[in-house]
């Protein structure tokens, strides 16, 4: 089993509004990640988890604020965000952070009106 | 800093018609090489790891190859249902966390 699931599939918010994005995987990967991928763009890096500890953080705003519960569970949490930040959020997850491919989840389509 | 160029941006064949997909990449060392195939809208599923030169991995109709500074995905009498954007991502050696640089990928579309 591959599976890495994110809810919601499509999520639309106001700028003021807060909300957040859930990804789950059991598979017993212990590295777990969040991608932003604007259209015809590649995915990039936001943040990564390792043993359910932040790991890194790629510059990115305050109104994102990830969390990892356990070791099966990451949340982004959404708060004032801006048109702009309307993107494919991608969940993935690995053995470990080294040397391991990742597996994504289909992604959660966001838009910010 | 580090550098993947997927060429070319856009692929059309027919239905049958092999061809080659590129990626070169600068690192300072290379740790693994990975293709994904995404589809729209879709997250990016995993087709292959390559870590060293010389090394070859092969699945259906695909099969990619490594140098020391490129990777080749060969589409081998492709299917309409190959078409899809694909994705290729360098982890360098001394990248914190697992971090992957991903190329812009390639849109291939193929043709019944």
């Amino acid at each position: 089993d591959t599976e890495v699931t994110q809810t919601p599939k499509h999520l639309v918010m106001g700028m003021t509004n807060k909300k957040s994005l859930k990804c789950e995987q059991h598979m017993g990967h212990r590295a777990m990640y969040w991608y932003k991928q604007k259209a015809k763009k590649p995915p990039e890096l936001m943040f990564v988890y390792s043993y359910e500890k932040l790991s890194i953080n790629e510059s990115v705003p305050s109104r994102f604020s990830p969390e990892c519960p356990n070791s099966s569970l990451l949340n982004l949490h959404l708060h004032a965000l801006q048109p702009e930040d309307s993107a494919l959020y991608l969940c993935a997850s690995s053995r470990s952070t080294v040397n391991t491919e990742a597996f994504f989840g289909q992604g959660t389509r966001l838009t910010v009106v | 800093e580090d550098q993947v160029t997927q060429s070319p941006e856009a692929l059309r064949l027919q239905e049958g018609e092999s061809s080659s997909l590129n990626c070169s990449y600068t690192v300072s060392g290379l740790r693994g090489l990975f293709w994904y195939r995404q589809d729209p809208g879709k997250g990016p599923e995993f087709l292959f790891t390559l870590y060293s030169a010389g090394e070859e991995k092969e699945k259906e109709r695909l099969k990619a190859t490594l140098t020391k500074k490129e990777s080749f995905l060969h589409i081998t009498a492709p299917k309409p249902e190959d078409s899809a954007t694909y994705l290729c991502a360098v982890q360098e050696t001394k990248a914190a966390g697992n971090k992957l640089t991903f190329g812009g990928g390639t849109r291939v579309l193929v043709k019944p």
